[in-house]
């Protein structure tokens, strides 16, 4: 099946500082969807984006297919912004998730 | 939009019991919803695909006789959990799959702490 990398595995930030998740994946995908999951579990999606680049508040992505990567942009980290952050690709009709990026913002 | 309902949040049972997981989907129809398990601090990994109006197809290594999975209605599909041992215990997320964007979105139910003693 499709092979997902996520890095880092863990990214330890202070308030206010930007940062960037990385996604690679191993074959061609029908979509990508970036998730972060909160401490209680839920999964929230954050983009859906097979390519381009798309922009929600203080996050961003960009997924360039033919290269077969995508990347997530955190800016002004805040203290809400913990969690895990997962990549997950759509190839046929399932979805395969990465490893996953834990994500720590400090005061 | 696209809310996907999952209950219990959490549930503790004995050895030997059979637990119930729900997953509704609340404003929109889902032919096909997906069952994911996750161990703590590791990745979501598929279980099955619960299609409606017929059997579940489930991945490799996961016993269809112990997760037992129906899906009777275009917004409910359920998973049991048959006989549960202490191994069992994990987080259970179900997901709902839609159109978006001309191609396939998902949404999450809020998953379901697991926990047989």
């Amino acid at each position: 099946g499709i092979q997902v990398e996520q890095s880092p595995p863990d990214l330890i930030l202070q308030e206010g500082a930007n940062s960037t998740l990385r996604c690679n994946f191993s074959d061609s995908v029908n979509n990508l969807q970036w998730f972060h999951q909160n401490p209680w579990g839920q999964l929230i999606n954050l983009f859906y984006i097979p390519s381009g680049t798309k922009q929600n508040g203080r996050l961003s992505a960009t997924t360039v297919a033919t290269e077969r990567y995508s990347l997530l942009y955190i800016s002004s980290s805040q203290t809400t912004d913990s969690g895990v952050y997962f990549c997950a690709v759509l190839n046929d009709y399932k979805l395969s998730f990465g490893a996953g990026t834990t994500v720590t913002v400090r005061a | 939009g696209a809310v996907v309902s999952q209950h219990p949040s959490w549930v503790i049972c004995k050895s030997g019991t059979s637990v119930k997981i729900e997953c509704r989907s609340l404003d929109f129809q889902a032919t096909t919803m997906f069952w994911y398990r996750q161990f703590p601090k590791q990745s979501l990994m598929l279980m099955a695909t619960s299609n409606e109006g017929s059997k579940a197809t489930y991945e490799q290594g996961v016993e269809k006789d112990k997760f037992l999975i129906n899906h009777a209605s275009l917004t409910l599909s359920t998973l049991t959990v048959t006989s549960a041992h202490p191994e069992d215990s994990s987080f259970y997320i179900c997901s709902a799959r839609r159109i978006v964007l001309a191609n396939y979105g998902y949404t999450f139910g809020s998953g379901t702490r697991l926990t047989v003693v």
